[in-house]
């Protein structure tokens, strides 16, 4: 069974920060990962996805790594904003199942 | 439309009664996906609907609990007999095909509270 783990749980920041958030699977037979970002009482939004041939992906301020053999990926997030708070979660997609996600990381970027 | 589109926004209910929570995919998008997300915790996958294939229902959490989809189109989950442990947020999601590195795009979710 899959499963993904997020490290940390909770994160502070002063503004400017560059930071990684880390995510973790057990079962490197992965199509793909794909981050996202949940604002309070919201949906989700999606980040970025990282197809399982794919060792990084970019967008802007934001780069996520897949290392599919150990079972990790990183989201680097540069020069960090107060719009960046919010918890952002990694989920991983196996076989024939749906997302499995880890249990998120809550970022706050102090001003 | 634009993207997955759910409804209600809010549902309150009292215990003991049924309801029908609505996901409009998007458009082409054959794989559909529920979750639910209690107060504070992670997404708990629910069901997974992809093209004209049986669905993967191992994550309902009770018989209380069921969901449908016609074609590739709407799809509702009914949860009958409501408990106060089925508050949580009730996310929908749809990808052009699951499993292949395609994006999934999220509704912004039914918040349900049953009193």
């Amino acid at each position: 069974k899959q499963e993904v783990t997020q490290i940390p749980a909770a994160l502070s920041v002063p503004e400017g920060e560059n930071l990684v958030l880390n995510c973790s699977f057990t079962d490197s037979a992965i199509y793909n990962l794909q981050w996202f970002r949940q604002d309070p009482g919201k949906g989700l939004t999606s980040l970025l996805l990282i197809q399982s041939s794919q060792r990084e992906q970019t967008s802007g301020r934001l780069n996520a790594s897949l290392d599919k053999s150990s079972g990790r990926s990183t989201l680097y997030i540069a020069a960090s904003q107060p719009g960046d708070s919010a918890t952002y979660l990694c989920a991983v997609t196996t076989g024939r199942r749906a997302l499995t996600f880890g249990s998120g990381t809550r970022l706050q970027v102090q001003p | 439309g634009a993207g997955v589109s759910q409804s209600p926004s809010n549902k309150v209910t009292e215990k003991g009664k049924d309801v029908e929570l609505r996901c409009d995919p998007i458009s082409g998008h054959t794989a559909l996906y529920w979750y639910r997300q209690r107060l504070g915790q992670g997404l708990e996958f629910l069901i997974y609907f992809q093209g004209n294939s049986a669905p993967d229902k191992s994550g309902l959490p009770s018989d209380r609990f069921s969901a449908e989809r016609t074609g590739e189109s709407v799809s509702t989950l009914t949860i009958q007999r409501t408990q106060q442990e089925d508050s949580a947020v009730y996310l929908c999601a749809s990808s052009f095909v699951a499993g292949t590195g395609v994006e999934a795009f999220f509704g912004q979710g039914t918040r349900l509270t049953v009193v």
